[in-house]
């Protein structure tokens, strides 16, 4: 049982254009995290909301935590190649250790 | 600081073989835990620990074992090595309270 669903799996841009990757549940989270991931390496936290409504910013990334904490988007504005990676979102819905990962979204930006 | 290290980084295997996937950090962290990332599943949790001599089953644990002797190493074990777990092997750490992961550059693992 897959608890969180990112959506689009994959997204082909060119560079100056936005776009927005999202992640669904039908389960509440206490805080959800965001991952980014390049090829060969392991994943890297990018942020983490915790607040219902909650919204981050981190350059041009945008992070919102939707009100009732069971989904969450990552907005980017005017997307560079350097953007390119696998995007993650994992939370932990039960009290304790585990955290469930989402498929990942993998944005290639051609410049 | 190294931060969490893996090795090997590649490891070609037979059916059958057993092997030990090594995973150490530098951060005195008390979580650690071990995943697979396969091509459209996403990362999935093997084995986990809270402290050392605490371990417990993630979502996938079949075919695997480990063991937490120091906080510093959580190495994962395979006993005979099947197809099916072809993959790439994450170890991460964090610390109580603080939900950041932090994650090994990966181990490569193919088992014909």
């Amino acid at each position: 049982t897959q608890l969180l669903e990112q959506s689009p799996q994959f997204l082909s841009i060119q560079e100056g254009e936005n776009l927005t990757v999202y992640c669904n549940s039908s389960s509440v989270f206490s805080s959800l995290q965001w991952y980014r991931q390049e090829p060969g390496e392991g994943p890297v936290l990018l942020v983490t909301v915790v607040t219902g409504g909650e919204v981050k910013k981190l350059k041009r990334l945008t992070f919102q935590f939707g009100d009732a904490r069971k989904d969450s988007s990552l907005h980017i504005t005017a997307a560079q190649p350097g953007d390119t990676g696998l995007y993650l979102c994992a939370g932990n819905p039960n009290s304790g250790y585990a955290l469930n990962f989402g498929k990942g979204t993998s944005l290639l930006v051609t410049p | 600081n190294a931060g969490v290290t893996q090795t090997p980084k590649f490891q070609v295997l037979k059916t059958g073989q057993s092997m030990t996937l090594q995973c150490a950090q530098d951060m005195n962290h008390e979580y650690m835990s071990w995943y697979r990332q396969d091509p459209g599943m996403g990362l999935r949790l093997i084995h986990y620990s809270v402290g050392a001599g605490i371990t417990d089953q993630g979502e996938v644990p079949n075919g695997y074992n480990v063991s937490r002797s120091t906080t510093e190493d959580f190495p994962l074990r395979l006993l005979s090595a099947a197809p099916s777990q072809t993959s790439v092997y994450f170890c991460a750490s964090s610390s109580p309270g603080i939900e950041t992961q932090y994650f090994g550059p990966g181990t490569r693992l193919l088992v014909l």
